[in-house]
């Protein structure tokens, strides 16, 4: 069975520190990965996903299918960017659209 | 245009009443789910459909059903709602059903007493 693990429930940095917010995944096949954000009060919304190879927001994400993770990193974190993020496999075709617990980002002044 | 849009926003609910959350994206998006939110738990998915006319269980269906008519509408319903169903509803939509990026309405918060 496929499975998202965000080992972190709640991260807190300084404005300007670099962060790193964890995602593992266990997956039989070849994985589509993304990372969407909640900002309070907000809906949902995609921040990125691992076919773009993308930066958004200064944030990046690289898949690492040896170590089968999609960390997503900044190197230098905004206020802006306390949120809730959420790690997911979305292989939607055979409904196995899987979301990690979440992990809520705080970034301190 | 409006994206994907849910209805009631809000609501309470008394328990082994039914409801019916509302779901219309303008989108003709193929594909639509439903997911839970809950502390501590993500989001999880309860059921979702490929294409209008089919529908399948996610991975935590007990107690919801839904239909999907046509495209643009995706309802979930509460048959006889209890308090563990208490909990914050997401509808999405997506292109077709293979890893296609998933657009999320605005949630709808339920409360089961």
């Amino acid at each position: 069975a496929q499975r998202v693990t965000q080992p972190e429930k709640l991260l807190s940095v300084f404005k300007g520190a670099p962060v790193e917010l964890k995602c593992n995944y266990s997956y039989s096949g070849s994985p589509e990965l993304f990372w969407y954000v909640q900002y309070s009060r907000q809906r949902l919304q995609l921040l990125l996903r691992h076919i773009s190879r993308e930066s958004i927001k200064g944030f990046t994400a690289d898949l690492n299918k040896g170590e089968t993770s999609f960390h997503l990193k900044k190197p230098f974190a905004q206020e802006e960017d306390s949120a809730m993020y959420y790690c997911a496999l979305l292989k939607s075709g055979a409904g196995k659209s899987t979301f990690g617990d979440g992990t809520t980002l705080t970034v301190k002044p | 245009t409006a994206g994907i849009t849910q209805a009631p926003t809000s609501q309470i609910l008394a328990a082994g009443r039914s409801m019916t959350l509302r779901c219309t994206q303008d989108m003709r998006h193929n594909a639509m789910y439903w997911y839970r939110q809950d502390l501590g738990l993500g989001l999880r998915l309860i059921h979702y459909s490929n294409t209008a006319g089919t529908t399948g269980k996610g991975e935590v269906p007990d107690g919801y059903s839904v239909s999907r008519a046509n495209t643009d509408e995706f309802p979930l319903t509460l048959a006889s709602a209890v308090p563990s169903q208490t909990s914050v509803y997401f509808c999405a939509s997506s292109t077709s059903g293979e890893g296609d990026t998933q657009y999320f309405g605005p949630g709808t918060r339920l409360t089961v007493l």
